[in-house]
């Protein structure tokens, strides 16, 4: 079983709030990822990690940023929520493989009023 | 970048029924992943599977990946298999290092 946590699971908030969603993982992936995923859709790609000091954007544009500056430990932030950033938003980190294996997170679930 | 298609969108079962779910992609990959998103949003891995078949239980998988193509078998099922399966294939090339794109997901709903 993966160990990969994310926190909060259930955020409720309201408009201009900064909130930051952690993740934390204990396996020493080099590789980390968050995923947005809006109800019934599928997920999609929004900030990748190859390893510390390392960050990349994904292929769904996001106003969200992250930053790496532990291998275990990947954050992401929004700066002023708006109620269009309401979506679950999942992490996921895989080894350092050119096709590795993905693990994720149980998923921090946004609401923004 | 890659395109992955899953099909069917939907299925409903009677507890005891078998399926098979279809993940077409349209590259050459080095990575496929199967999922069962559960009702609380959380993405567990049922296979990694590249190329080849391998099975778990109830579940198995095939991937041919010289036709592009993947299929889970479900045999059996019960309530507790309900929810929604992801297709994510990846490959090493270009700007998709490492990197999964997921299908759309097939619903499945077991009634008892």
């Amino acid at each position: 079983e993966a160990d990969i946590y994310q926190t909060p699971r259930y955020l409720v908030i309201g408009t201009g709030k900064k909130i930051t969603l952690e993740c934390s993982q204990t396996m020493g992936h080099d590789k980390m990822y968050w995923y947005q995923q809006d109800p019934g859709m599928e997920l999609h790609l929004i900030h990748y990690s190859y390893g510390v000091n390392s960050t990349e954007k994904g292929d769904l544009s996001s106003e969200s940023t992250v930053s790496r500056i532990r291998t275990e430990h990947f954050p992401l932030t929004l700066e002023s929520a708006r109620p269009s950033h309401t979506s679950q938003y999942l992490c996921a980190s895989s080894v350092r493989l050119l096709a590795g294996e993905l693990f994720f997170g149980e998923g921090s679930r946004l609401t923004v009023l | 970048g890659i395109q992955v298609e899953q099909s069917p969108p939907d299925l409903i079962l009677q507890e005891g029924a078998n399926s098979t779910l279809r993940c077409n992609f349209s590259d050459s990959v080095n990575n496929l992943q199967w999922f069962h998103q559960n009702p609380w949003g959380q993405l567990i891995n049922l296979f990694y599977i590249p190329s080849g078949t391998k099975q778990n239980g109830r579940l198995s998988a095939t991937t041919v990946a010289t036709e592009r193509y993947s299929l889970l078998y479900i045999s059996s099922s019960q309530t507790t298999d309900s929810g929604v399966y992801f297709c994510a294939v990846g490959n090493a090339g270009g700007t998709s290092y490492g990197k999964l794109t997921f299908g759309q997901g097939t619903i499945l709903t077991v009634h008892p």
